[in-house]
């Protein structure tokens, strides 16, 4: 089955304390993305990625980083988590070019106390 | 910067017919993109407009004028399943994509 999977689903912790969400695709794509839901403002941009070791800044990056080894993952990382960062996280991969679909993974869901 | 606009919600009876509009503000873009998400789900795609003028898909129509900076979602036969929330998006040459803040659509009986 086609899919993106993300883990952990939920996750509690406390600021500063380094975390990784992680992210993967069964499905060959060359883009990669995560984006950020919070109430109000839809989906944001963090990184996305073109291929393996192309990686690049969305609309809110600070606070977070990447990278893009294998082509099937893209781990997100929180080095040093703040409670602003307290938020629905969602992966999503997809073709190449142009208007490809999206795919998404069914989210993360992380508290920053 | 580059910004989308829609209408925050929006409500209508089963069987009828809704148009969710989508302003926006950008340049060098491939087209404009939507998506539906279900209240506790990830989203999901519908449609897209690559090029000016009207796509069906079903029940479903997406509408893009690039001349208007403006494009529309249009469900008709409207069901219970279709409350949700839709999003418009662009992915621009730059290859990073812009989400819309989100239409919540609540169907009533």
């Amino acid at each position: 089955e086609a899919q993106v999977t993300q883990n952990p689903r939920y996750l509690i912790t406390v600021t500063g304390k380094k975390l990784t969400v992680t992210c993967s695709q069964n499905m060959n794509h060359e883009y990669m993305s995560w984006y950020r839901q919070d109430p109000g403002l839809g989906l944001r941009q963090i990184y996305y990625s073109m291929n393996v070791e192309v990686t690049d800044k969305g609309d809110v990056p600070e606070g977070y980083k990447v990278s893009r080894k294998e082509k099937r993952n893209f781990p997100l990382i929180l080095e040093s988590p703040s409670p602003n960062q307290t938020s629905l996280y969602f992966c999503a991969s997809s073709k190449g070019q142009g208007l490809q679909p999206q795919h998404f993974g069914d989210g993360t869901r992380l508290s920053i106390l | 910067g580059q910004s989308l606009e829609q209408p925050s919600e929006v409500t209508a009876v089963e069987g009828a017919i809704v148009q969710i509009n989508c302003t926006y503000q950008t340049s060098g873009f491939y087209g404009l993109s939507w998506y539906q998400q279900h209240d506790g789900g990830a989203p999901t795609f519908l449609s897209y407009n690559a090029l000016d003028g009207l796509e069906e898909t079903g029940r479903f129509s997406s509408f893009l004028s690039r001349s208007d900076s403006y494009g529309y979602l249009l469900l008709q036969e409207l069901q219970m399943k279709d409350s949700a929330s839709y999003f418009c998006a662009v992915r621009n040459y730059g290859q990073n994509f812009v989400f819309g803040p989100g239409t919540r659509l609540s169907v009533l009986p």
